[in-house]
């Protein structure tokens, strides 16, 4: 059974810093991977999606990697601001038109 | 992408009624999911409906109390029936598009009391 965690749960940085986000899956056999923002109370918001074949995706101050060998993605995200905080939940699609497998998410606070 | 609507934003019902959420999507798909967000917790798939079709239910949700319509390719209601204060969640639509991405509606913010 496809397990994804995501470490840490909540992080605190100050503003400008550049922080990591980590998600791992327990099946490396995966058909993608997603990164999304969910604002508290709203819907998610699509950030990058990666498919199997690749290795990494970028958008703006955004950056995702994937090694599907050991079960990881990362996101990292560059110069950090205020309006970057909120929750950041990784998901796999092991097929395609197979639903996604959501991590718990991690908590991004960055203070001004 | 994919632009997608949601109704009501939010609701507070009381114990025992139901509700019909309403989603809208810019332009046609053939599955539409519909997710529920409990209170601090990560995202859980109730069901996925086609249009023509009845809508398959994952593990711990069932037609009874989730009905689902999908009457076309750009629409589909979820009915919470018979709620509990356990309900109060946020329900989401969803759907995937070219390369098997995903995308979600704003979100129903739904208080039972």
């Amino acid at each position: 059974k496809q397990e994804v965690t995501q470490i840490p749960a909540a992080l605190s940085v100050p503003e400008g810093e550049n922080l990591v986000l980590n998600c791992s899956f327990t099946d490396s056999a995966i058909y993608n991977l997603q990164w999304f923002r969910q604002d508290p109370g709203k819907g998610l918001t699509s950030l990058l999606l990666i498919q199997s074949s690749q290795r990494e995706q970028t958008s703006g101050r955004l950056n995702a990697s994937l090694d599907k060998s050991s079960g990881r993605s990362t996101l990292y995200i560059a110069a950090s601001q205020p309006g970057d905080s909120a929750t950041y939940l990784c998901a796999v699609r092991l097929t395609i038109g197979g639903k996604l497998i959501f991590g718990q998410g991690t908590e991004l606070s960055v203070k001004p | 992408s994919a632009v997608i609507s949601q109704k009501p934003s939010r609701d507070i019902c009381q114990r025992g009624t139901s509700l019909t959420i309403q989603c809208q999507v810019d332009s046609q798909v053939t599955m539409m999911f519909w997710y529920r967000q409990q209170p601090g917790q990560s995202l859980t798939l109730i069901a996925t409906a086609n249009q023509g079709s009845e809508a398959t239910y994952e593990s711990g949700f069932v037609i009874d109390k989730f009905p689902i319509s999908r009457p076309n390719l750009t629409f589909s209601t979820l009915t919470v029936s018979n709620m509990s204060p356990e309900d109060s969640s946020i329900y989401l639509c969803s759907v995937v598009r070219a390369g098997e991405e995903q995308y979600f509606g704003p979100g129903t913010r739904l208080t039972v009391t």
